[in-house]
């Protein structure tokens, strides 16, 4: 089974419109984390936000929030005001915390989104 | 400015071959790590490394070698038996914290001639 699940490979959005991005996970762990990153066309990874399992608000940066339901397994990402900048590919990944005790701060990441902003 | 820096941007193999991606970083990270990434797919961990002299298999080791002789630098050598290496390679390094993300560098995509 999938551990990190990014149901839409690609999205429109008009420009200054909000967009959420879909991520659902698959852990047994208790504790764990999920990231976001975004990826232009360049290559480079971007990092954009965290959420911790134990984080009791949503994270926040900018114009990126983080929709963490954790009963659904669930960690939308949510960019507010759409700029042309922004179109590029989207990843979620997750940091499982039972692996951290063999060696590992290693990401699983999802297949991606990839967002458009239409002028 | 501190980062990672991959080189070359490109790279390209004969059928056979051996080849070696450069990955090196000025962050004082103790974490490196060496992804794969296919057209429309997600990243794919190769290898990782959490201290000096210490490397694990990811989840597709087969094909590849690394080495972590030094903390800033963590080679990753694609040997003739990865039958399939046509592939954009990140390397990326961490600190030891579980709420601190990877950074990238900007890649390396290999191809075979």
């Amino acid at each position: 089974a999938q551990k990190i699940t990014q149901t839409q490979p690609g999205m429109f959005v008009q420009e200054k419109e909000a967009v959420t991005l879909d991520c659902t996970y698959d852990t047994s762990d208790q504790s764990y984390g999920l990231f976001w990153y975004k990826q232009p066309s360049s290559g480079e990874m971007i990092f954009l936000i965290y959420q911790g399992s134990y984080d009791e608000q949503n994270a926040t940066e900018g114009r990126y929030s983080l929709n963490f339901q954790k009963a659904r397994k669930s960690a939308n990402l949510v960019i507010s005001a759409s700029q042309l900048g922004d179109s590029a590919m989207y990843f979620c990944a997750m940091r499982e915390g039972r692996r951290a005790g063999a060696g590992s701060y290693q990401l699983t990441f999802g297949k991606g989104t990839k967002l458009s902003v239409i002028p | 400015d501190g980062g990672i820096t991959q080189s070359p941007k490109y790279l390209f193999r004969k059928e056979g071959q051996n080849v070696t991606l450069s990955c090196e970083q000025n962050l004082n990270h103790d974490a490196m790590y060496w992804y794969r990434q296919d057209p429309g797919q997600g990243l794919r961990l190769i290898y990782y490394s959490q201290i000096v002299n210490d490397f694990q298999k990811g989840d597709i080791a087969e094909g590849y070698s690394v080495s972590r002789e030094k903390k800033e630098s963590f080679p990753l050598t694609v040997t003739s038996a990865q039958k399939n290496p046509t592939a954009f390679y990140l390397c990326a390094s961490s600190k030891r914290v579980s709420n601190q993300p990877q950074h990238f560098g900007d890649g390396t995509r290999l191809s075979i001639l």
